[in-house]
């Protein structure tokens, strides 16, 4: 199966500040998937990357706050702006493989 | 109609006994049912899938029992072990490299 790299594992933030969180591939895959996990819940998904085009945002997520890049098949990076308590979750990119959809280890954050 | 339920939200089993996780979902469109388990500060993990031509499927000792006509799954985790204790999480989605839908997940506990 792919393996994810995801940076960084956790960070503590201000609020109003942002953070880049980056998704190394170790192969070339068409789609990434952002999913946000607050504590304690289940997954929910905010967006899906393509190389090549906008990022598709699901219900509740909008691209001015979680704006996505996807220069190439096996790198993608989301970004958390003007952040406040309320995003204090785990983030998660994912992958489609061979093996089925695979996860990298989220980053936690926490906002202050 | 895109949801997954999941249930029960936690579960005590002890060792050596078998642990059943229900899910339940809407959208007949899904036609594929993973099993993910999420140990503290990890990813969700793949366990086992299964698509909609086979009833039951069998890895080691996770089974996942699939009733079409009922639109509910499950999963089944014979002789469970200390090691089993972590949260599982049912998905569904609709097509190939496509978003998953998840469940709210089990946590699950196996007492020694």
């Amino acid at each position: 199966s792919a393996v994810i790299s995801q940076k960084p594992s956790r960070d503590i933030c201000q609020r109003g500040t942002s953070l880049t969180i980056q998704c190394q591939v170790d192969s070339q895959v068409t789609m990434m998937f952002w999913y946000r996990q607050q504590p304690g819940q289940s997954l929910t998904l905010i967006a899906t990357a393509n190389q090549g085009s906008e990022a598709t945002y699901e219900s509740g997520f909008v691209i001015d706050k979680f704006p996505i890049s996807r220069p190439n098949l096996t790198f993608s990076t989301l970004t958390v702006s003007n952040m406040s308590p309320e995003d204090s979750s785990i983030y998660l990119c994912s992958v489609d493989s061979s093996y089925g959809y695979t996860f990298g280890s989220g980053t936690r954050l926490t906002v202050v | 109609q895109q949801q997954v339920k999941q249930s029960p939200q936690s579960l005590i089993v002890q060792k050596g006994g078998i642990s059943i996780i229900n899910c339940a979902y809407e959208n007949t469109a899904f036609d594929y049912f993973p099993w993910y388990q999420q140990f503290p500060g990890k990813g969700p993990a793949l366990l086992i899938a299964i698509r909609p031509d086979v009833s039951e499927k069998k890895e080691g000792r996770f089974t996942i029992s699939f009733n079409k006509s009922a639109k509910q799954f499950s999963l089944h985790i014979m002789d469970s072990q200390p090691g089993d204790s972590a949260t599982y999480f049912c998905a569904a989605s609709i097509g190939g490299a496509q978003k998953l839908v998840f469940g709210q997940g089990t946590r699950l506990t196996i007492n020694p």
